[in-house]
Formats: structure tokens, C-alpha cells, sequence
């Protein structure tokens, strides 16, 4: 099962563009790499997935390099309604459980 | 409608008690899953089903009983838990099994406390 590995937390300010890393070592040749959002006392919320190279949506981009054994979710111009936990998930086993890590506490300050 | 609804939101019970929590979603999707989650923590995977059967058990114990109805309901039956089992319980679901490769749909969980 690929790990994933993330910082534990990040702080920024309004305005700014925030780049959060995920490296997934061991990920399968076809497994995607999929981003969730979570609030306090909510569900997770899907956020973006890709393969390889940049994907982007109306909410963040995603750049894959390569070798795909890390990826960076980039969120521009952050609000303060984007603080929240960040979880990477990357690959999957046999039994195709999607496990989350640990996760980004992203803290967006005034 | 793209919902995952899960009832109650919020639920206090005895250790003696019997309750169950119940998930709901109408998407088609084929694949649903049970997750604990305490405080600060990520997301614990416990069951998954597979059109209907269960095809994961995360050696959950036998306190947590899952039942899928039917392809747009899971529940979940709590029988003589511990305080330790108070957490938030996330229902998702997914168009398959195929969960990393496919966006799953999470409810907004319930608040499970245990006395």
C-alpha cells in the first residue's frame, strides 16, 4: 500500500498562494493521486485528482512531476474559509481501500 | 443530487444500549464504506461494500455491525460500546470499488457519544 507523507501543518495569510507537498514513494504505475478537503465535524470533500503532470479545477492544481513519487495541491489567493486539513491519497492495495495519512492542517490567518 | 445523508447527526448512548446509524445516498453508486474518526485524526477506514456484500472488514469489532439493505442504504448497528467508541462516524460512497481512482462522496457524519 503506498504511503503517503505530508507535513503535519501549515500556516498562511489571506491572499496568498499556498503549495502543500505529498510524497507517495511507492505508488503503483496506475493509481491516481487524489486530494480531500475536511472541516471540523464534516465529511471529507474531494478536491482534484490526476495522473501525471498539472491538472486544475475551478478550486485548486495539481502538479505531478514525472516520476510521480510526490505530488504539490496548489490553492491561489487562500481565504480564511480554506483553513482545513488537506489529505493526499495515493495508490491503493489489492483490496482497493481508500486509506487517508495524516494529513495538512492548513491554518489561513488574517 | 450528489448527498451522502446520514441520521442522526448527532447520537448519546448508554453502553447497555442498542442503536444504529443509518446512510443514504442515490447516485448509483455501487461501492459504500463506514469510517471512524477521532478528534484530530484521520479518517479510520472500518467497512466497505461491494454492490451490496461486504468485501472489507477492517477487524472492527463485533460491537459495530454493518447491513446494506440495499444499493442506496448502509447501516451501521452499535451494540454494548465503550466511551474509547465515541467519534465522529463517516459514511461515503463511491461508483465502485475502485475507491482511489474515483471521487467518493462523504455525509457530514455522526456524533457518536458513549456513556
Amino acid at each position: 500500500l503506498a504511503k503517503t507523507t505530508q507535513p503535519i501543518s501549515m500556516d498562511s495569510y489571506e491572499g496568498q498562494e499556498v503549495n502543500i507537498t505529498c510524497s507517495h514513494n511507492n505508488i503503483a504505475t496506475n493509481d491516481y493521486i487524489t486530494w480531500y478537503q475536511q472541516f471540523p465535524s464534516q465529511g471529507p470533500r474531494f478536491i482534484i485528482q490526476g495522473y501525471k503532470t498539472k491538472v486544475t479545477n475551478e478550486v485548486a492544481s495539481l502538479f505531478i512531476p514525472a516520476d510521480r513519487k510526490s505530488s504539490t495541491l496548489s490553492l491561489p489567493r487562500v481565504s480564511l474559509s480554506d483553513t482545513a486539513v488537506y489529505y493526499c491519497l495515493g495508490g491503493m492495495d489489492s483490496s482497493y481501500k481508500l486509506i487517508f495519512g495524516s494529513g495538512t492542517r492548513l491554518l489561513v490567518r488574517p | 443530487d450528489t448527498e451522502v445523508t446520514q441520521t442522526p447527526k448527532h447520537l448519546v448512548m448508554g453502553m447497555t444500549n442498542k442503536k444504529s446509524l443509518k446512510c443514504e445516498q442515490h447516485m448509483g453508486h455501487r461501492a459504500m464504506y463506514w469510517y471512524k474518526q477521532k478528534a484530530k485524526k484521520p479518517p479510520e477506514l472500518m467497512f466497505v461494500y461491494s454492490y451490496e456484500k461486504l468485501s472489507i472488514n477492517e477487524s472492527v469489532p463485533s460491537r459495530f455491525s454493518p447491513e446494506c439493505p440495499n444499493s442506496s442504504l448502509l447501516n451501521l448497528h452499535l451494540h454494548a460500546l465503550q466511551p474509547e467508541d465515541s467519534a465522529l462516524y463517516l459514511c461515503a460512497s463511491s461508483q465502485d470499488n475502485v475507491a482511489v481512482n474515483t471521487e467518493a462522496f462523504f455525509g457530514q457524519g455522526t456524533r457518536l457519544t458513549v456513556v
